[in-house]
């Protein structure tokens, strides 16, 4: 069945590195994908998306790419900050009932 | 101008009690959810609901029903509370299709005792 797949966290860095997360999805057809943000405390806001192949979605220096032959989405961010530790949820579209499908998220710890 | 909100942010209760959380979306959405975020932060749609359907994950309890009063809003409501029960609950709304993304609300902390 339709699925999203993330790497497991968490994941620390410091300040500046660069952030690569990585996720795979499984899914009929080719649905719009999407890459949320929580944050401590608060709930999931949309981050960026990308609705066809080779579409890049974009936002606060983030990126990701959808690339259907290897059916990924993977986020980056060239030089990470503290306020982007979070909690970052790949998901798309699908399954019998059209839901969304999140991954399990990945945790990201930046220091300082 | 909150455009997803949720009420109590916080929830505390005791085991068999029934309680509502209520959300309220101002962005014109015809589709709302409600989701279950556990201690890992795995989440899990319950159900979905635009004026002319409810879609119910067939895993949650019928201990748990959506009631919603008008377009802009999707009340839940738990009977009986169990200890299970204890996670943070989220309330989002979208634009009917796929290509839609879901705004969520700040969610809804409900601890059962």
């Amino acid at each position: 069945g339709d699925s999203v797949t993330q790497m497991e966290g968490p994941v620390t860095l410091s300040e500046e590195a660069f952030l690569t997360i990585n996720c795979t999805y499984t899914a009929t057809g080719y649905p719009s994908l999407f890459w949320y943000v929580q944050y401590p405390g608060e709930g999931l806001q949309l981050l960026l998306k990308a609705t066809k192949a080779d579409d890049k979605g974009s936002n606060k220096g983030f990126e990701a790419t959808y690339r259907k032959e290897t059916t990924s989405f993977h986020l980056e961010k060239g030089s990470v900050q503290v306020s982007d530790s979070a909690v970052y949820f790949c998901a798309h579209y699908g399954g019998s009932q059209g839901n969304l499908i999140f991954g399990k998220g990945t945790k990201l710890s930046v220091k300082p | 101008d909150t455009a997803v909100s949720q009420t109590p942010k916080y929830l505390v209760t005791q085991m068999g009690n029934d309680k509502s959380i209520k959300c309220e979306q101002n962005l014109g959405h015809d589709t709302m959810y409600w989701y279950k975020q556990d201690s890992k932060k795995f989440l899990k749609i319950m159900f979905s609901y635009n004026n002319k359907e409810l879609i119910i994950n067939e895993t949650v309890p019928n201990r748990f029903s959506p009631k919603s009063p008008d377009k802009a809003h999707l009340n839940l409501h738990i009977n009986s509370l169990e200890l299970g029960d204890s996670a943070v609950y989220f309330c989002a709304s979208s634009h009917a299709g796929q290509g839609s993304p879901q705004y969520f609300g700040p969610g809804t902390r409900l601890t059962v005792l």
